[in-house]
């Protein structure tokens, strides 16, 4: 157990939805990072917050949006969702951006 | 832009044999980070190695022992007599150790490998 906590860990919707996913940092991390991975584009890199602000912006799309509360949890939003979007999505912590990054269980999207 | 190859897509042994998992990555920075991650059939990420540019010493840890080469910009990675819970896919990454993307993690495409028993 990472110490990393994602919800939920199951999402299935329509295309054309909006979705939130949830991601709580382990204790003492203050920087939090989204992941993708789909089996065409395999483990992509989408944004970095550290203390509730941006710090990296990796290939997200226009659709997709995040934000890290000042209680360090973050919540990725997926909106006006495709068939393409179906992916396992992973929030990753670390106490600052150059230290290890601990991995959470991930939040598999099914867009039918 | 940085980038990590696997060629090896897939990879099959029998039990007890050992494996070796290649990894090539390509980056322009002097000051990096190259790791290994396991994805067990659970889907979880799990951490394996971290070793940084200047850091040229091979590791064993257990069965595991990694092979950082600069001159060839490999970080190779070998499972002494594989077992059957070795099974997972592997993946080899990279991370800038400055600039203003410096907390991503760039991945290879990942080496399925099978242990048979």
């Amino acid at each position: 157990d990472s110490g990393v906590t994602q919800t939920p860990k199951h999402l299935i919707t329509a295309t054309g939805q909006r979705v939130t996913l949830r991601c709580s940092p382990r204790s003492g991390d203050l920087s939090v990072y989204w992941y993708q991975q789909s089996l065409d584009q395999g483990l992509q890199f989408l944004i970095q917050y550290y203390n509730g602000e941006e710090r990296a912006k990796g290939n997200i799309l226009e659709r997709f949006s995040a934000q890290q509360f000042p209680d360090l949890h973050s919540e990725l939003n997926l909106s006006s969702l495709e068939l393409g979007d179906s992916a396992l999505y992973f929030c990753a912590s670390s106490v600052g951006s150059g230290d290890l990054q601990y991995f959470g269980p991930g939040t598999r999207l099914t867009v039918l | 832009a940085q980038k990590v190859t696997q060629a090896q897509t897939e990879i099959s042994v029998v039990e007890k044999e050992d494996v070796t998992l290649d990894c090539v990555y390509e980056t322009r920075d002097t000051t990096y980070y190259l790791f290994w991650y396991k994805q067990p059939p659970s889907g979880e990420l799990v951490f394996l190695i971290r070793r940084n540019s200047f850091d040229e010493q091979n590791e064993i840890s257990g069965r595991y022992s990694w092979n950082f080469q600069k001159s060839t910009s490999s970080f190779n990675f070998t499972i002494t007599a594989s077992q059957v819970v070795d099974s997972a896919v592997y993946f080899c990454a990279l991370r800038l150790a400055g600039g203003t993307s410096y907390g991503k993690l760039t991945f290879g495409q990942g080496t399925i490998l099978t242990v048979h028993p």
